[in-house]
């Protein structure tokens, strides 16, 4: 079964660096997912795609302290020089014939 | 620039019906597959339903499988969502998304638009 498991929070000081973690079920450590970032009482906006190589592509208009990375079963979103901006939900997601699929989502606190 | 419009949300009695709409603008919006995602009070996002660019493949969640229903109008530029029976469950933000063929991304979303289910 395709799941996504995410941590529910994550926190990191202002100008500083945060990784967020994304897993992938087990059978499923090849699949590429995508990040979206939901700032509070917005709508999502879709942030980057992350290969399993590692590789990333970020959408129109998204800065470069946004950063994907992958290990394993694992994708990642870095986020450097945070700004209060940066605080709110981030989700990842993933697709099969059939099914999209979101993870719970990682609440990012900007201290 | 893109653009997408959700609208037709509102309050509606347990078991009543709603169709929700789509509007889309500043792409070829029959190039794009597109997706339902839902947001419940305080929880997370939910994909409920997929329609391809032609309309012959539908995908559906086990939780609105047989009361909801995805169509499209390349033509209108429209995506639509047909909901009945609804629960109080169904209670929600509902967004629309363009899903990109080669990438499989969802790159763009509406802004949402909120159904209430309630007596």
């Amino acid at each position: 079964q395709l799941v996504l498991t995410q941590s529910p929070s994550a926190s990191a000081s202002l100008g500083a660096s945060v990784k967020l973690t994304c897993t992938l079920s087990s059978g499923y450590s090849s699949f590429a997912i995508t990040w979206h970032q939901q700032q509070p009482e917005k709508g999502p906006r879709y942030l980057m795609k992350v290969n399993s190589d590692g590789s990333h592509n970020r959408g129109d208009g998204i800065p470069d302290r946004f950063s994907g990375s992958s290990s394993g079963a694992e994708r990642y979103l870095t986020i450097s020089s945070l700004q209060s901006a940066d605080e709110g939900d981030y989700y990842c997601q993933t697709w099969v014939t059939g099914m999209r699929v979101f993870g719970g989502g990682t609440r990012l606190t900007v201290l | 620039q893109v653009q997408l419009v959700e609208s037709g949300g509102g309050l509606v009695k347990p078991g009543g019906s709603l169709r929700l709409s789509c509007a889309a603008s500043g792409f070829i919006f029959s190039d794009y597959y597109m997706n339902w995602i839902r947001q419940a009070p305080g929880k997370g996002l939910e994909w409920i339903s997929f329609i391809s660019r032609s309309g012959n493949d539908i995908y559906y969640a086990d939780s609105v499988k047989g009361r909801f229903t995805i169509s499209r109008d390349n033509a209108k530029n429209s995506l639509f969502l047909q909901m009945n029976n609804l629960r109080a469950e169904d209670t929600a933000v509902y967004y629309c998304a363009r899903e990109n063929v080669a990438t499989g991304t969802s790159d763009s979303w509406g802004q949402g638009t909120l159904v209430t289910v309630s007596s």
